[in-house]
């Protein structure tokens, strides 16, 4: 398994604005996943984007996939104090075993102003 | 629909008690897993499982111990507290093989453990 790093650390916007954070990742993946973590709460999943496919939409989430450089992106559109959480991405290898060993870099913290 | 339901919510312990984090799912996942969070930090994988009687270690197993004998539970074990396990603890499941998955997993509300 292997996990990616999120870009910025942290991120401070106003309400209506866009937020964008990205994950870089070392091996090839199968796909990867995005999830949320409000505070004090367990991470709930967001979005899966699979190695084949370049762009996703879920709602005000578009999410990209860059598999040559590794990265992959997460745009949250006309952001809303409720977005206000710590984002996570977990990229699921290629190859090698299969099992789950879904593992978590430090996230990006993101602060909406209302 | 219960998803992943976690038990106690929080628990404080003394130093060398032992106790066992409890995991239920209804979802019919045959992964699970149990992580930890430190405050500034992301999740640390404990241990995890792909089925009934399979378990293995993750990043940070030493103090813990783990046993899947049905599909639904999957249990935590301190065996002897220590404040350095003082810390908020995730279980998780989901579809095996991640491969081919078509969703993300599913995680509990949390227990938030300390050690004194």
């Amino acid at each position: 398994s292997q996990q990616g790093e999120e870009d910025p650390q942290a991120l401070s916007i106003q309400e209506g604005e866009n937020a964008t954070m990205n994950c870089s990742y070392k091996t090839s993946i199968n796909n990867l996943q995005w999830y949320r973590q409000n505070s004090g709460r367990g991470l709930v999943h967001l979005i899966l984007i699979r190695s084949n496919e370049r762009e996703k939409h879920s709602g005000r989430l578009r999410v990209t996939l860059d598999t040559s450089k590794k990265s992959s992106s997460l745009l949250i559109t006309a952001s809303r104090a409720a977005d206000t959480a710590s984002y996570f991405c977990a990229p699921i290898n290629a190859g090698g075993t299969s099992y789950g060993k879904l593992t978590f870099g430090q996230g990006t913290i993101l602060t909406v102003h209302p | 629909n219960a998803g992943v339901t976690q038990t106690p919510k929080f628990q404080v312990l003394k130093t060398g008690q032992s106790m066992t984090l409890q995991c239920a799912q209804d979802m019919n996942h045959e992964y699970m897993s149990w992580y930890r969070q430190d405050p500034g930090m992301g999740l640390r994988l404990i241990h995890y499982s792909v089925g009934a009687g399979i378990t293995d270690q993750g990043e940070v197993p030493n103090g813990y111990n783990v046993s899947r004998s049905t599909t639904e539970d999957f249990p935590l074990r301190l065996l002897s507290a220590a404040p350095s396990q003082t810390s908020v603890y995730f279980c998780a499941s989901g579809p095996y093989p991640l491969l081919n998955a078509n969703y993300g997993y599913t995680f509990g509300s949390g227990t938030r453990l300390t050690v004194v």
